[in-house]
């Protein structure tokens, strides 16, 4: 099956601690995006990236850092310094010039 | 000014009622318009997709951009309870540029 894999579902994290959420494509998609959603806020963009070993900020990247080494992966982890981690992770990825975007099933993060 | 604007609700309405969900939005130079659904605790599912202006029409959903008036709506005919969920609208400037949401619109349908 095609499609975005996000793992874990749920992850807890003590303060203090980086922790690494995963996403995984198979769709052959070039692009890929982090979003974080808190209630009553949206979907806010953390990175996004176009190609391998490229990327870019979105609006709310302090805190966080990715990586695309691989065209289907986009780990993103999410360090000490977030002040406030405790959200609805979701990744999604794109077809070139379409602007079309499909999510993944999305990471809880705790922090306990 | 936020660049897109999306009524929370909550929304409530009885079976079988028609639905309309709307967002504004102040850039023009937005020309791809989605609306996804996303229900509880789950990722959003691409629902309806537009490039530019016009209707577009898949099953009992409509959705229309007005670029004129920058404004976008999904029409709901026929609501099912199994169409509450949360709706979000999403925009972008071209096919490379991430996409830009609005709050989202929560939908409850009753039976």
């Amino acid at each position: 099956d095609g499609g975005i894999t996000q793992s874990p579902k749920y992850l807890f994290r003590k303060e203090g601690q980086n922790v690494t959420l995963s996403c995984e494509q198979n769709l052959n998609h070039d692009a890929m995006y982090w979003y974080r959603q808190d209630p009553g806020q949206g979907l806010r963009l953390i990175y996004y990236s176009q190609i391998v070993n490229d990327f870019q900020k979105g609006d709310i990247a302090e805190g966080y850092s990715v990586s695309r080494e691989k065209k289907e992966s986009f780990p993103l982890t999410v360090t000490s310094a977030q002040k406030n981690p405790t959200a609805f992770y979701l990744c999604a990825s794109s077809i070139e010039y379409r602007g079309l975007a499909f999510f993944g099933q999305g990471t809880r993060l705790t922090v306990v | 000014q936020k660049e897109v604007e999306q009524d929370p609700g909550p929304l409530s309405v009885p079976e079988g009622a028609i639905v309309s969900l709307n967002c504004t939005y102040s850039n023009s130079a937005f020309q791809y318009f989605m609306w996804y659904r996303q229900y509880s605790r789950k990722g959003p599912e691409l629902l309806m997709y537009t490039y530019s202006s016009g209707n577009k029409e898949d099953g009992r959903f409509t959705a229309q951009v007005d670029k004129s008036s920058k404004y976008i709506s999904l029409f709901i005919r026929d609501s099912q309870p199994s169409d509450s969920a949360t709706y979000l609208c999403a925009m972008s400037e071209s096919g490379n540029t991430p996409l830009v949401f609005g709050k989202g619109t929560r939908l409850s349908v009753i039976a």
